[in-house]
């Protein structure tokens, strides 16, 4: 398996501009994790999905931020309009949860996104 | 409280061992994971321990689990270079409410000294 794809892997955009974030979780796995990490505040979760269903958003920083997951292979996070305290890396992890096993999270890459 | 807590930063010498200590919060976690980012990469899981035990080996790593305490701690024997990357510790809570996400400490960042 390749693990967990995401693109672009860099993207610099003007504020004011709607970005795109794509992950393609591993085949499988039934949850899918969108995370944002910077140095003023580390790594923080943004949104999680259990079998394609948001089941926690309350890390979405505000409305300008949204994120779907249309089927299983595919998630969307979206920025509109961007800001440049958008920037950060954002990471995409997906897992296997099931009773007994380990829940473990593999992570995608990033995209570094910088909005000037 | 409701963070989980690491230091920042753990600066060693090649050769020595490294400990790096976590402090979770939900007594009821059943898995408990420690994750190594490298520079420029995701997160990748560099081992986990089961709430029903107190310690695990695993070639040059030791995890020892202390839930009184909700203490968790990675030590690296024989830290090498290319030991240095962020390491982060995480907790798997309230899992019989079926929720699955992790909740991430600040991260370590541990510096090698050649």
């Amino acid at each position: 398996d390749a693990g967990v794809i995401q693109s672009p892997r860099h993207e610099v955009t003007e504020m004011g501009q709607e970005v795109t974030l794509r992950c393609k979780p591993i085949s499988g796995h039934n949850s899918l994790f969108w995370y944002r990490q910077t140095m003023m505040r580390g790594l923080e979760l943004l949104i999680y999905f259990n079998n394609n269903v948001p089941i926690d958003d309350s890390g979405m920083p505000e409305d300008r931020f949204s994120a779907k997951m249309p089927n299983a292979s595919f998630s969307t996070l979206k920025i509109q309009p961007s800001e440049p305290r958008d920037s950060a890396v954002y990471f995409c992890a997906s897992s296997f949860s099931a009773a007994g096993t380990n829940n473990e999270q593999f992570f995608g890459p990033g995209t570094r996104l910088t909005v000037l | 409280g409701e963070d989980v807590e690491q230091s920042l930063f753990l600066s060693v010498r090649e050769g020595d061992s490294s400990v790096i200590n976590c402090t979770y919060t939900d007594s009821s976690s059943t898995y408990l994971y420690w994750y190594k980012q490298e520079p420029g990469a995701g997160l990748q899981l560099l081992t986990y321990i089961f709430s029903n035990m107190d310690m695990k080996q695993d070639q040059r790593l030791t995890v020892l689990l202390n839930k009184k305490d909700k203490h968790l701690s990675l030590r690296i024997a024989d830290t090498q270079t290319g030991d240095s990357a962020i390491y982060f510790c995480a907790e798997l809570r309230n899992p019989q409410t079926g929720a699955n996400n992790l909740f991430f400490g600040t991260g370590t960042r541990l510096t090698v000294i050649p």
